[in-house]
């Protein structure tokens, strides 16, 4: 069983506002990733992680930031949200030096109306 | 740059095989994967393979790889009502070890 989790689940919010996705992992990991998941199915990533003070911008440009301040933690904010940004989170996370098998959050679906 | 591309819906009958296909464009991928997602949940791995064989069987799924068609196969035999989910194939970017994943497929079984 993956130890991952994503919170909210569930996110319904106004243009405008500042809003942050939790990620946590307690498998103590070093890579993590963030992806974005259109309604179309598609994932993108947008935001991944080596370790600790690392991060990196994914193939899909995103207004969204991350952090990585601890190994456990990924936060991903978005400053101002836009009905654009509507979409599935979903966090990720894996080993080093093995990461044949990424583990997944349930994801994070967000709503801005 | 990597592209990953599948069939965007299969349909079958229960007990019947799904075969789901998927092509990808970099060759020096070492490991290509399949996850499974069900509704309202994150992605599971469902099993992967190493560039350098041909078949892995893991109980009802059977993975073909062609290399030199860069074409990724996933059977499922005895096809189930609980196997309905969207599938996705992935392969490892090796340049900074990031999966890319294709559109998904999403398998529909009828009773």
């Amino acid at each position: 069983e993956a130890d991952i989790y994503q919170t909210p689940r569930y996110l319904v919010i106004g243009t405008g506002k500042k809003i942050t996705l939790e990620c946590s992992q307690t498998m103590g990991h070093d890579k993590m990733y963030w992806y974005q998941q259109d309604p179309g199915m598609e994932l993108h990533l947008i935001h991944y992680s080596y370790g600790v003070n690392s991060t990196e911008k994914g193939d899909l440009s995103s207004e969204s930031t991350v952090s990585r301040i601890r190994t456990e933690h990924f936060p991903l904010t978005l400053e101002s949200a836009r009905p654009s940004h509507t979409s599935q989170y979903l966090c990720a996370s894996s080993t080093l030096t093995d990461d044949t098998e990424a583990f997944f959050g349930q994801g994070t679906r967000l709503t801005v109306v | 740059g990597e592209d990953v591309e599948q069939s965007l819906f299969l349909s079958v009958r229960e007990g019947d095989s799904s075969v789901i296909n998927c092509t990808y464009t970099d060759s020096s991928s070492t490991y290509l994967y399949w996850y499974k997602q069900e509704p309202g949940a994150g992605l599971q791995l469902l099993t992967y393979i190493f560039s350098n064989m041909d078949m892995k069987q893991d109980q009802r799924l059977t993975v073909l790889l062609n290399k030199k068609d860069k074409h990724l196969s996933l059977r499922i035999a005895d096809t189930q009502t609980g196997d309905s989910a969207i599938y996705f194939c992935a392969e490892k970017d090796n340049q900074g070890g990031k999966l890319i994943f294709g559109q998904g497929t999403e398998l529909s079984v009828k009773p």
